[in-house]
């Protein structure tokens, strides 16, 4: 599983509410990402990581911001919270420091299943 | 016209059956190329890597990229029970971050 631990896995919410989503990583791993997963839509870009404090956006950015303090952890953001924003959402990582993972190849987490009503 | 197209199935076949996955693509750029299963309510995990064009084989897997024809196969042979899963094609060009994914095809094997 690459190490990668989301939380939470499940969240229901309400429209207008903030709500902030965690990626864990425990391996030291440079690039982290934010896609998130529709029917028909298959997966998509929000927001990526390629260093502490550096990120940047992919496809789907608008209504999400993302930050990176440290290098374990990459937190995704709804500002406010629109039913549109219901998904599935996974980290995923690639690269490493030590340069043992290549940086084309990603990983992914378990996911988070959020509903916003 | 999305700039990665994959049949979404669902893909029905019986035990031992040799079964081939397909994606088209449009963006010549792309450079690199997977293979993910997805299990029902859980992450995609990376079955196959491939680089430019060629086939690569894991065992029961084989990958081809076939880039004069913008086209990429998955094959797995002796199909098993275990192996039913959705499976999504993704592809990136050099340099960049984003993967672009497929639909993805919802396979079913069955015994």
């Amino acid at each position: 599983d690459a190490g990668i631990t989301q939380s939470p896995r499940h969240k229901v919410t309400e429209t207008g509410t903030p709500v902030t989503l965690r990626c864990h990583q425990t391996e030291n791993h440079r690039y982290m990402y934010w896609y998130r997963q529709d029917p028909g839509h298959g997966l998509r870009l929000i927001h990526y990581s390629y260093g502490v404090k550096d990120t940047d956006k992919g496809e789907v950015s608008d209504g999400y911001s993302v930050s990176r303090s440290k290098t374990e952890d990459f937190l995704l953001t709804l500002e406010s919270a629109t039913s549109s924003q219901t998904s599935v959402y996974f980290c995923a990582i690639s690269g490493s420091y030590a340069g043992t993972l290549g940086v084309n190849e990603q990983f992914f987490g378990p996911g988070t299943r959020l509903t916003v009503l | 016209q999305k700039e990665v197209e994959q049949d979404p199935g669902p893909l029905s076949v019986p035990e031992g059956a040799i079964v081939s996955l397909n994606c088209t693509y449009s963006n010549s750029a792309f450079q690199y190329f997977m293979w993910y299963r997805q299990y029902s309510r859980k992450g995609p995990e990376l079955l196959m890597y491939t680089y430019s064009s060629g086939n690569k084989e894991d065992g029961r897997f084989t990958a081809q990229v076939d880039k004069s024809s913008k086209y990429i196969s998955l094959f797995i042979r002796d199909s098993q029970p275990s192996d039913s899963a959705t499976y999504l094609c993704a592809m990136k060009k050099e340099g960049a971050q984003k993967l672009v994914f497929g639909q993805g095809t919802r396979l079913t094997i069955n015994p």
